[in-house]
């Protein structure tokens, strides 16, 4: 089956640190990628997405690469803040051969962020 | 702004009532929106599809008669859940495929803002 596996948290950081969170996953045919992102007491925002491989998504300084050859989505940005806390998840959705989503999601266990000041 | 809206986004209900739960696409039509349950601290979880003019495809474990699904129209899709119990408690959100305006944006997903449901 499909499933994604995220590394666990929480990850705690200084503000302007540089961010790692780790994404791999299996899936049978097409899959698009995507990292979703949950501030607190609220709904889920789309952060970026890569629809084939060696796609880079990237959003708010936030990017990612789909590795098919690793089966990897890892997500970085380069300097965080502290409004960057959130809970983060990668999730993936199946496609058809052209590249259409059929919708469903699969996420990853999410990882709690925190920076400070 | 948003372009699927979730109402309400918090209700406290009692033991044994039902609540439902609404899903509207708001500048598109979606023949299938989804629903998912997120308990606290942890991820995710699809309990259905909805689709438009037909019954629901539930996933594995989700008490059909329990949670309730009606996608009555192309806009809109409600979750009732019966007789509800405290374990009933959770965020619930809901999620529309975009299929409109040709590939690039036809690969879309968009989420409600989700409902927190409290059964007391």
């Amino acid at each position: 089956g499909n499933s994604v596996t995220q590394m666990e948290g929480p990850v705690t950081l200084s503000e302007e640190a540089f961010l790692t969170i780790n994404c791999t996953y299996t899936a049978t045919g097409y899959p698009s990628l995507f990292w979703y992102v949950q501030y607190p007491g609220e709904g889920l925002q789309l952060l970026l997405k890569a629809t084939k491989a060696d796609d880079k998504g990237s959003n708010k300084g936030f990017e990612a690469t789909y590795r098919k050859e690793t089966t990897s989505f890892h997500l970085e940005k380069g300097s965080v803040q502290v409004s960057d806390s959130a809970v983060y998840f990668c999730a993936l959705s199946l496609t058809n051969a052209g590249g259409t989503s059929y919708g469903k999601l699969t996420f990853g266990q999410g990882t709690i962020l925190t920076v400070h000041p | 702004g948003a372009v699927v809206s979730q109402h309400p986004s918090r209700v406290i209900c009692k033991s044994g009532t039902s609540v439902k739960i609404e899903c509207r696409s708001l500048d598109f039509q979606a023949t299938t929106m989804f629903w998912y349950r997120q308990f606290p601290k942890q991820s995710l979880m699809l309990m259905a599809t909805s689709n438009e003019g037909s019954k629901a495809t539930y996933e594995q474990g989700v008490e059909k008669d329990k949670f309730l699904i009606n996608h009555a129209s192309l806009t809109l899709s409600t979750l009732t859940v019966t007789s509800a119990h405290p374990e009933d408690s959770s965020f619930y959100i809901c999620s529309a495929r975009d299929l409109s305006g040709g590939f690039n944006k036809g690969n879309t997903i968009y989420f409600g803002e989700g409902s927190w449901l409290t059964v007391v």
